[in-house]
């Protein structure tokens, strides 16, 4: 149990166009999902918690407007990166907390994100 | 500010050598912390540490927490190149936003034949 997906797992981008990245949690219903960056050689960076039904929390230096989370349900949120640039390309991983697991957080397997 | 700083940056042994993992933290909400392997994807769970001075173990790898001097030892023995991988430690609070994780730096570990 405690399976978390995201798609894609790869996708490469033009400039200035706009990608959605899907996380879910495949068996189990999480009423929050983070979403963390990763640059190479680099750990990872929450950039959001993102709360079903309601706004997300955004980490401190992360644009609101450039990184758009939609936690529309108990089992997807979303994350779309609008305006893509080059500096963007990097590891998006999500990670889902069950309500049953208060403090378990379950990983996806992340998204290869690169801007050309 | 919260910080969570691991040593080494990096580490070459050869299979069967014994290596320990450091990390330390200054966080203001603390409940535990956390282990993580990351080979090419998304980490994969090793370990959580609530209490101090309790060794939690799995196989080779074991860690420890001391919460008075607010760090945590990974110590892995016998290590194979399977063993290659960057370790990243987490720490986690309470309730509401604070249940995020706060990563350390990493330590890449090279286990060479």
């Amino acid at each position: 149990g405690a399976v978390v997906s995201q798609h894609p797992s790869r996708v490469i981008c033009k400039s200035g166009t706009s990608v959605k990245i899907e996380c879910r949690s495949l068996d189990f219903q999480a009423t929050t999902m983070f979403w963390y960056r990763q640059f190479p050689k680099q750990s990872l960076m929450l950039m959001a918690t993102s709360n079903e039904g309601s706004k997300a929390t955004y980490e401190q230096g992360v644009e609101k407007d450039k990184f758009l989370i939609n936690h529309a349900s108990l089992t997807l949120s979303t994350l779309t990166v609008t305006s893509a640039h080059p500096e963007d390309s990097s590891f998006y991983i999500c990670s889902a907390r069950a309500p049953r697991d208060s403090y378990e957080q379950y990983f996806g397997p992340g998204t290869r994100l690169t801007v050309t | 500010e919260d910080k969570v700083v691991q040593s080494p940056l990096s580490l070459v042994v050869h299979e069967g050598d014994t290596v320990t993992l450091n990390c330390s933290y200054e966080v203001t909400n603390f409940r535990s912390l956390l282990w993580y392997k990351q080979e090419k994807k998304a980490p994969t769970f090793l370990f959580m540490l609530t209490s101090s001075g309790i060794e939690k173990k799995s196989g080779r790898l074991s860690s420890i927490l001391d919460k008075k001097e607010l760090f945590s030892i990974l110590n892995i023995t016998a290590t194979q190149t399977g063993d290659s991988a960057v370790y990243l430690c987490a720490t986690q609070g309470y309730g509401g936003a604070t249940n995020k994780l706060i990563f350390g730096t990493g330590t890449l570990l090279a286990v060479q034949p």
